[in-house]
């Protein structure tokens, strides 16, 4: 079965933190199809990030991608008050999100 | 500016159908896979089913096969989810989505608002 466990389920931070949130593949899969999305209270998701490391247009550059094999990350490098929200892992391909991490104020 | 609106949702006894419809506006419909992705109150989201640009090849969640049906008109750059034998376990948000190359690589780049889908009786 193709999944992708992502942790930890909850991220309590302050504002001006870092953030780092971790994707796990159940198998190795290629970089091309690994996205992360961002979700806000009561909204559609939004794409961040596109083939583990691309920042899809109008996203700022404290958000960064990383990873190959099963292990993928994406890192808030300081926290904005718009920032917290739940994000979502996605192998395109098995079209499977992750269970989401929550970035919560702290 | 790109816009996706779903709309057809609402409340339905279990059992029922309901039919789906997101219109697409600031795009060129027929260029891409499109996908309707669920999120049930308070979860995760779930890809549901897509369709390819001609209508000619698609693919469902196990969960969905034989009850709903996804299809297209690129004339009226609308897509559509036909969903009968609706369970209490079907209800949640239901989302459109354009599937697109970014960067290259696949996303879902641009998503509608969502439209609720509450199966109850």
């Amino acid at each position: 079965e193709s999944v992708l466990t992502q942790s930890p389920g909850t991220l309590s931070l302050s504002p001006g933190e870092r953030a780092t949130l971790s994707c796990r593949a159940s198998q190795s899969v290629s970089s091309t199809y690994l996205g992360w999305y961002q979700q806000k209270a009561g909204q559609a998701p939004r794409l961040l990030i596109s083939g583990a490391s691309t920042r899809a247009t109008g996203i700022p550059d404290r958000f960064s991608g990383s990873g190959s094999g099963t292990d993928f990350t994406l890192t808030i490098s300081r926290l904005e008050p718009e920032d917290f929200a739940v994000y979502y892992c996605l192998h395109f391909i098995w079209k499977t999100f992750g269970q989401g991490t929550k970035v919560e104020i702290k | 500016e790109v816009q996706l609106v779903e709309s057809g949702g609402g409340l339905v006894q279990p059992g029922g159908s309901l039919r789906l419809s997101c219109a697409g506006s600031g795009l060129i419909f027929n260029y891409n896979w499109m996908s309707w992705v669920r999120q049930a109150p308070g979860k995760g989201l779930e890809w549901v089913a897509n369709i390819k640009q001609d209508g000619s090849d698609n693919h469902y969640v196990a969960s969905v096969k034989g009850r709903f049906t996804i299809s297209r008109d690129n004339a009226k750059n609308s897509l559509y989810l036909q969903m009968n034998g609706l369970r209490a376990e079907d209800t949640a948000v239901y989302y459109c989505a354009r599937e697109a190359t970014v960067g290259g690589s696949p996303a879902f780049d641009y998503w509608g608002q969502g439209i609720l889908v509450t199966v109850s009786s």
